[in-house]
């Protein structure tokens, strides 16, 4: 298995509170990714970053920001959560050059 | 606006059977694609893969055939088992560029 870690894997956190999420490899790899999966909409990019303090946006950014100071940390962070960001995030690594990205565990997060 | 469409979303089969997805996408720019499998409360696992240099890539009872006149790719199982029975998410990636678009995903159901 790819040395990939999110942490928390469960958390409940009220509407109005800042929330962040982390991801931490142990590969080495360029590239890290996060997602999120709701029901009907498959996996969506987030962001990603190609690189330390290099970070773009994917397709539902808004709301999310992100950061990434080491080459094995991508921190997202919901800077005031609100229930649409209720979901099942996903963190992903891919090497330069690589084919596949691998995938962590995922962190359920519930907004209330 | 989704780049990569996975219609018909749940798909059950026989044990034995052949199981086919489809796939296809809008963005010219895609060079290459992925098949991935997930089972509730795990991330996603890489399957197979393939180039826009190829039209075909066999994997065991795994391959996927790309049509790129088409923008259509396909991921055949054949003979399907039980402990295929996962979600299946297409994924494109387009030259030049380290994003990854995923489909919805297709719900398949192998009946023993």
């Amino acid at each position: 298995d790819a040395g990939i870690t999110q942490s928390p894997r469960h958390k409940v956190t009220e509407t109005g509170t800042p929330v962040t999420l982390r991801c931490h490899q142990t590969e080495n790899h360029r590239y890290m990714y996060w997602y999120r999966q709701d029901p009907g909409h498959g996996l969506r990019l987030i962001h990603y970053s190609y690189g330390v303090k290099d970070t773009d946006k994917g397709e539902v950014s808004d709301g999310y920001s992100v950061s990434r100071s080491k080459t094995e940390d991508f921190l997202l962070t919901l800077e005031s959560a609100t229930s649409s960001q209720t979901s099942v995030y996903f963190c992903a690594i891919r090497s330069t050059g690589g084919t596949e990205a691998f995938f962590g565990q995922g962190t359920r997060l519930t907004v209330v | 606006d989704q780049q990569v469409k996975q219609n018909s979303p749940s798909l059950s089969v026989q044990e034995g059977r052949i199981s086919i997805l489809n796939c296809d996408y809008t963005n010219s720019m895609f060079d290459y694609f992925l098949w991935y499998k997930k089972y509730p409360a795990e991330g996603p696992t890489f399957l197979i893969s393939i180039s826009s240099i190829k039209d075909k890539n066999e994997d065991g009872r795994f391959t996927v055939f790309l049509n790129k006149s088409a923008k259509h790719l396909s991921l055949h199982i054949v003979p399907s088992q039980p402990g295929d029975s996962a979600v299946y998410f297409c994924a494109a990636s387009p030259y030049g560029n380290n994003r990854l678009a995923f489909g919805k995903g297709n719900q398949v159901v192998v009946i023993p």
